[in-house]
């Protein structure tokens, strides 16, 4: 139980172009979810939080007109890069929360984006 | 705000000996977990911790907590070639958002 897909799990993409990245929670429903973003050899930084309903609540830092989130129902999240540029290029993962299980977030497989 | 501190940033194990990585946070948090990150992948969840003076196992792993010091660790014992991968500690803050740690690159040679 408690799975977590992503789509695409890798994807490139030219420079000014936009990309979409689908965050589902497969076997439950999930009104949070995250969004983080992880450089190599580093750690993961949390980007915002998706909220079923509601508009996503963004980290200090992170533009919320270039990372577009969508949480239109309690099984997807959705995660726009618009006018993609080199810098974005990235390894972004979701979580979606399950506060009745013990781990309370669980986490996608992650979508490699390379902007060229 | 938490703050999460691990330490070492890279760990080279010998085969069959034992290792301790160390997580410091800064303020009270629910609760501490431990992740595994292979390369290239996602986090795998290895353990949560609920309490003070809670320890869990796992195999090879064992990971405790100590909410008065503020303090987790995770022990390796008797490394093996397997345990190659990042490990990451983590923090429950407000909103229920995770403060990751820097993580642990731990390479176990032969």
């Amino acid at each position: 139980g408690a799975v977590v897909s992503q789509h695409p799990s890798w994807v490139i993409c030219k420079s000014g172009t936009s990309v979409k990245i689908e965050c589902r929670s497969l076997d439950f429903q999930a009104t949070t979810m995250f969004w983080y973003r992880q450089f190599p050899k580093q750690s993961l930084m949390l980007m915002a939080t998706s909220n079923e309903g509601s508009k996503a609540t963004y980290e200090q830092g992170v533009e919320k007109d270039k990372f577009l989130i969508n949480h239109a129902s309690l099984t997807l999240s959705t995660l726009t890069v618009t006018s993609a540029h080199p810098e974005d290029s990235s390894f972004y993962i979701c979580s979606a929360r399950a506060p009745l299980s013990v781990y309370e977030q669980y986490f996608g497989p992650g979508t490699r984006l390379t902007v060229t | 705000e938490l703050k999460v501190e691990q330490n070492p940033l890279f760990l080279s194990m010998q085969e069959g000996k034992n290792y301790t990585i160390y997580c410091n946070y800064s303020t009270t948090s629910d609760r501490l977990y431990w992740y595994r990150q292979d390369p290239g992948k996602s986090l795998e969840s290895l353990f949560v911790l609920l309490s003070n003076g809670a320890v869990k196992q796992e195999g090879r792993l064992m990971a405790s907590l100590d909410t008065k010091a503020r303090l987790s660790t995770l022990h390796i014992t008797a490394a093996v070639h397997d345990l190659s991968a990042t490990y990451f500690c983590a923090g429950k803050a407000a909103g229920n958002k995770l403060t990751f740690g820097g993580g642990t690159r731990v390479l176990v040679k032969p």
